[in-house]
């Protein structure tokens, strides 16, 4: 068990463009979950996935972010035509879906919009 | 909607002493879970200690213990012969019991161990 993953961990992209963000959770935990978090806050719910199904978006998430997560596997995160205010970090998670141990956080990706 | 609310953007303790991190959250539900987590500089943020709201007694992991009081809405953290590891920011969390989906996060506390 090598924990989550994300990549990249850093990605530095120009205003209007698109992005993509990939995570891999834990095998065994079938809830996924993406946060982002900006300096001197704390993380802001964007999304879960229980299994492959998306069950819950926030609706502070434009139509520009989407979230994918084939066959119940890893996800992706795209942000499509970026804007300066997309710069953060933005976290992944996993967990049990039977067992609320909490979240297994990954190392996030910090997204700068130039 | 839940809010979770810390009212300490920065704590300082010195090194062996103990220190307690505040927490309250607004919430209708009455069963619930609270979390602490610990986010070093520049590392992945990892989970403390978690406290289900029907449990009266207080979680305990280690040097780490909560102060939980259901009435008053209120979940601290206590950190016992702190040491210069524990520096980090830490952040309560709030996530319903029967819709296990999304936390609601504090906006955190730094805290300082002098040595």
């Amino acid at each position: 068990d090598t924990g989550v993953s994300q990549n990249p961990r850093h990605k530095i992209t120009k205003r209007g463009q698109n992005v993509t963000f990939r995570c891999d959770p834990i095998s065994e935990h079938n809830r996924l979950y993406w946060y982002r978090q900006t300096l001197g806050q704390g993380p802001e719910f964007l999304t879960y996935f229980q299994n492959e199904a998306q069950l819950e978006k926030s609706r502070l998430l434009s139509d520009r972010f989407s979230a994918e997560r084939p066959k119940g596997s890893f996800s992706t995160l795209e942000i499509q035509r970026t804007e300066q205010g997309d710069s953060a970090m933005y976290l992944c998670a996993s967990s049990y879906r039977d067992r609320d141990y909490g979240y297994t956080f990954g190392s996030g990706t910090r997204l700068t919009v130039v | 909607a839940q809010t979770v609310t810390q009212s300490q953007p920065e704590m300082s303790v010195q090194e062996a002493e103990t220190v307690t991190l505040s927490c309250t959250y607004d919430t209708s539900e009455s069963d619930y879970y609270l979390f602490w987590y610990k986010q070093p500089p520049s590392r992945q943020m990892i989970l403390v200690i978690r406290q289900e709201a029907y449990k009266q007694q207080n979680a305990t992991e280690n040097r780490f213990s909560v102060n939980f009081q259901k009435a008053a809405k209120s979940f601290s953290l206590k950190i016992s012969d702190s040491q210069l590891g524990d520096a980090a920011m830490y952040f309560c969390a709030y996530r319903n019991f029967t819709n296990a989906g999304k936390s609601t996060f504090g906006d955190g506390t730094t805290l300082t161990v002098k040595p």
